[in-house]
């Protein structure tokens, strides 16, 4: 079966500059949720879209954005990246209705250096 | 706000043995979804178990259990005949209501199993 897919898996990046993030969701999911994890941290919820619309929002920082484009594919854009946001960036989908599990992908490590 | 608190950051047992694990949460939510997710060293995310918090029967999945205290705001998770590949990272999560959900996770319990 089709899983979650995020591209790249690794990226490395200096301070101050800008990485994007790409995540597919499960086919005929309409929901997609990013998350960050720190080194020894859990998962922090940062942002959800629904049918291509902001529908949650976390603890992101002024700095990143994310958006759903047409095919239902969201992108998180990060922009001015510093030190602390070297993470795990997670991408889960998920259907909005009947069973709602949210299925993840295997996350793209950020590392800023 | 919901919480989801894990008290136990590392725990090891010997394979075979039974293991539990244990999670607490605060909400008021009336509705809502509680799970076990597995990170092993890989990162993935794997769900164990999931419970939804208007039955009242305990989740099974195999080797894998609950122990859902709705009044108590308690969900432990039981892991029988713990295998060797049953190391990893676990987190307990909660989602709210209906509907698709952020989930909100504990601070995450290292489970060891020991050859």
């Amino acid at each position: 079966a089709a899983g979650v897919i995020q591209s790249p898996r690794h990226l490395i990046k200096e301070k101050r500059e800008t990485a994007t993030l790409k995540c597919y969701p499960i086919p005929r999911h309409d929901t997609v949720y990013w998350y960050q994890q720190g080194p020894g941290q859990d998962p922090q919820f940062l942002i959800s879209f629904y049918e291509k619309m902001q529908s949650d929002k976390g603890s992101i920082p002024d700095r990143f954005s994310a958006q759903q484009f047409s095919d239902y594919h969201s992108e998180l854009n990060m922009s001015s990246l510093e030190l602390g946001d070297s993470a795990l960036y997670f991408c889960a989908s998920s259907l909005s209705e009947g069973n709602t599990e949210a299925f993840f992908g295997q996350g793209t490590r950020l590392t800023v250096v | 706000a919901q919480t989801v608190t894990q008290s136990q950051p590392e725990m090891s047992v010997q394979e075979a043995e039974t293991v539990t694990l244990s999670c607490t949460y605060d909400t008021s939510e009336s509705n809502y979804y509680l799970f076990w997710y597995k990170q092993p060293p890989s990162r993935q995310m794997i769900l164990v178990i999931r419970q939804e918090a208007y039955k009242q029967q305990n989740a099974t999945e195999n080797r894998f259990s609950v122990n859902f205290q709705k009044a108590a705001k308690s969900f432990s998770l039981k892991i029988s005949d713990s295998q060797l590949g049953d190391t990893a990272m676990y987190f307990c999560a909660f989602m709210k209501g209906w509907g698709a959900q952020k989930l909100v996770f504990g601070q995450g319990t290292r489970l060891t199993i020991n050859p």
